[in-house]
């Protein structure tokens, strides 16, 4: 079992939807999470992290965690054409020094 | 100011060659993260540095992997004897200590590809 899951898409929604990214961890002990979002051939840049049990909203972007199923989610609402990209969940583990990945989920939002 | 740097942007080299990747962090901060992205893969941590401790070597696939950091700033990956399966983008990241956000920032990447 790795140790970050995500569905590798691409996952396909028209222009003003809500996207619904989802990703499972298997360290029960994490305790920080992240959402990146990578555009093709560039580096990742941080779109949120979430600490606590429960949902944190900013802007269009909300993350949600529930640390007894081990699943941290990011919802984009009104979905942009500019919003198409892929997005890495990260887990910190190591005690607070590392992150761990997922494969990243590929985000088309269409016209 | 100025965010992560790293060169070359892209290499290209013959398996069984040695390659060197550099990294400049963001000024100021003293963590410093490498990790490798193959195509179509996530993100696989390679290697933590944090001032003067020890560096987190945990995720070097083999030795043929090093990393150094010099004075607290620039950071070197070297790749001794090249192989194809070592062909990835290698990306550097940096972070403030003492953000509360946690926040790595990540620079343009090297593209290596061994021939």
């Amino acid at each position: 079992q790795k140790e970050v899951e995500q569905n590798s898409g691409p996952l396909s929604v028209p222009e003003g939807a809500i996207a619904s990214l989802n990703c499972t961890y298997s360290d029960r002990g994490s305790q920080s999470f992240f959402w990146y979002r990578q555009y093709s051939g560039k580096s990742p840049e941080l779109i949120m992290f979430i600490y606590s049990n429960g949902d944190k909203e900013d802007g269009r972007f909300t993350a949600q965690l529930n640390k007894a199923s081990q699943y941290v989610s990011l919802l984009i609402r009104d979905s942009q054409p500019s919003d198409s990209a892929t997005y890495l969940c990260a887990v910190m583990t190591g005690g607070g020094n590392k992150l761990t990945f997922g494969t990243g989920t590929q985000l088309k939002v269409e016209l | 100011g100025a965010g992560v740097s790293q060169s070359p942007s892209n290499k290209v080299t013959e398996k069984g060659k040695d390659v060197e990747l550099r990294c400049d962090p963001i000024s100021g901060h003293t963590a410093l993260y490498w990790y490798r992205q193959s195509l179509g893969q996530g993100l696989e941590f390679l290697i933590y540095f944090q001032g003067n401790s020890a560096p987190d070597k945990s995720g070097l696939p083999s030795d043929r992997f090093s990393a150094e950091r010099t004075g607290g700033s620039v950071s070197t990956l070297t790749i001794q004897r090249t192989q194809q399966e070592d062909s990835a983008v290698y990306l550097c990241a940096s972070r403030y200590l003492l953000a509360t956000t946690y926040e790595q920032y990540f620079g343009p990447g090297t593209r290596l590809t061994v021939t």
